[in-house]
Parts: C-alpha cells; sequence; structure tokens
C-alpha cells in the first residue's frame, strides 16, 4: 500500500465554520507534512510532524491548527478562514528523511 | 536547503527523449537532488532521486554532473502522459527536513 489518503476531497466553508482535513497513511512512514497549493503556484510547506511532533511550522497563521494523534494520521484544524486561504491542501508522508509520498490533496473554498 | 534554478517551459515531441535541466550551484555536500512531477490538479509524484552517481529506474534517468552544480533529468520516450510540471528540490537527508519546491518547468510533450 503506497498510498496516502485525503479527505474530503472537496471542501467548501464559510469563515465562521470550523472544519478539519484529514490524511492518512499506512506505509509506517514517520514523518509528514501539510502543503498548501494557490493555483499555477508551487506546493507550500505549512508544517512537518516526525515521529507524531510537530518539527516545522512555516509560520502558519494559528487559524490553521495541525494534529498528529498518531503514526498514522494527520489532521489540519481549519477555523475562522478567510477566502484568500482557499486552496489546494496536500498531505505528505516519507520515511525519515526519504522519498515524500503525496495525497491527492483537499481542494478547500472559503467563501 | 539550497535553491534550484529551472526553465519555465519545454516542449517535447512523443517518443523523443526529454531531457529537462536543473541548476543547483549552491548544493551542499551532503544534500540530495530529488524530482518530482506533478500532473494538473494531482498531487506531486516522486520519480527519482540521487546523491552524486546516476540513477535510474523504471521512470525516469538522473544525470548529475561531477561538480554537482547541475543535474539533468531524463524521460526516455515521452508520451502524452508525461505533460506535467517537473519540479528539482535539493534536499538535506536524515531528519524529516523541509522539501521545498521551486517552481518547476512545465514540460508539454505534443504528438
Amino acid at each position: 500500500d503506497t498510498e496516502v489518503t485525503q479527505t474530503p476531497k472537496h471542501l467548501v466553508m464559510g469563515m465562521t465554520n470550523k472544519k478539519s482535513l484529514k490524511c492518512e497513511q499506512h506505509m509506517g512512514h514517520r514523518a509528514m507534512y501539510w502543503y498548501k497549493q494557490k493555483a499555477k503556484k508551487p506546493p507550500e510547506l505549512m508544517f512537518v510532524y516526525s515521529y507524531e511532533k510537530l518539527s516545522i511550522n512555516e509560520s502558519v497563521p494559528s487559524r490553521f491548527s495541525p494534529e498528529c494523534p498518531n503514526s498514522s494520521l494527520l489532521n489540519l484544524h481549519l477555523h475562522a478562514l478567510q477566502p484568500e486561504d482557499s486552496a489546494l491542501y496536500l498531505c505528505a508522508s516519507s520515511q525519515v528523511g526519504s522519498e515524500a509520498f503525496f495525497g491527492q490533496g483537499t481542494r478547500l473554498t472559503v467563501v | 536547503d539550497a535553491k534550484t534554478t529551472q526553465p519555465p517551459s519545454m516542449d517535447c515531441a512523443e517518443g523523443r527523449a526529454a531531457n529537462l535541466p536543473c541548476n543547483h550551484s549552491t548544493i551542499s555536500g551532503n544534500e540530495y537532488v530529488y524530482w518530482y512531477r506533478q500532473i494538473h490538479s494531482q498531487g506531486p509524484q516522486y520519480i527519482i532521486h540521487g546523491l552524486k552517481n546516476n540513477e535510474t529506474n523504471e521512470m525516469a534517468s538522473l544525470i548529475i554532473t561531477e561538480d554537482r552544480k547541475s543535474s539533468t533529468l531524463i524521460l526516455p520516450h515521452a508520451t502524452l502522459r508525461d505533460t506535467a510540471v517537473y519540479y528539482c528540490i535539493v534536499r538535506a537527508p536524515g531528519t524529516a527536513s523541509k522539501l521545498t519546491f521551486g517552481t518547476g518547468t512545465r514540460l508539454q510533450v505534443t504528438l
């Protein structure tokens, strides 16, 4: 199983809503990543978890809150987002220091 | 992590070899060169990586110059399905380090 599964595939939320994005992998990877990608731009790193601990936060606003409840699961909790936060959110996983495998992303629209 | 420079776009005829260059003149001795591609609206896909020796797998070949300041990704027989944005990334090994995407090369394969 070389798959990283992200749910939901599409999400529309209001600026006052609270929602969560979910990412799951069963490859035994101990590093997991969140990226944000705007249209026609490269993916931008948001967070890195290593052995279930947050190791990198790229100065992401606090309205994005990551969580890694176990080695297979990564969540991104969303609260009070702005329309400019609309983007494709990508999750990836890897063995620590090795090639990363990406999910297909969640396309988020904030209205 | 070292910065990479790639041409913004390239064309290739179907069935011909696609040679995608990448400049990484500030690469450190322990940093690897990774290549990913992203087909429209999908998550990035790992292609290949290397340190200093040339590498080949079922998807592509990676040629790294002796001084390691540049590399070339070779798709030996490009098909229409290889149309994508190709990203060259330099990354340190070991820890869950950043996988930082540059602007990439948009490869268009034509009939």
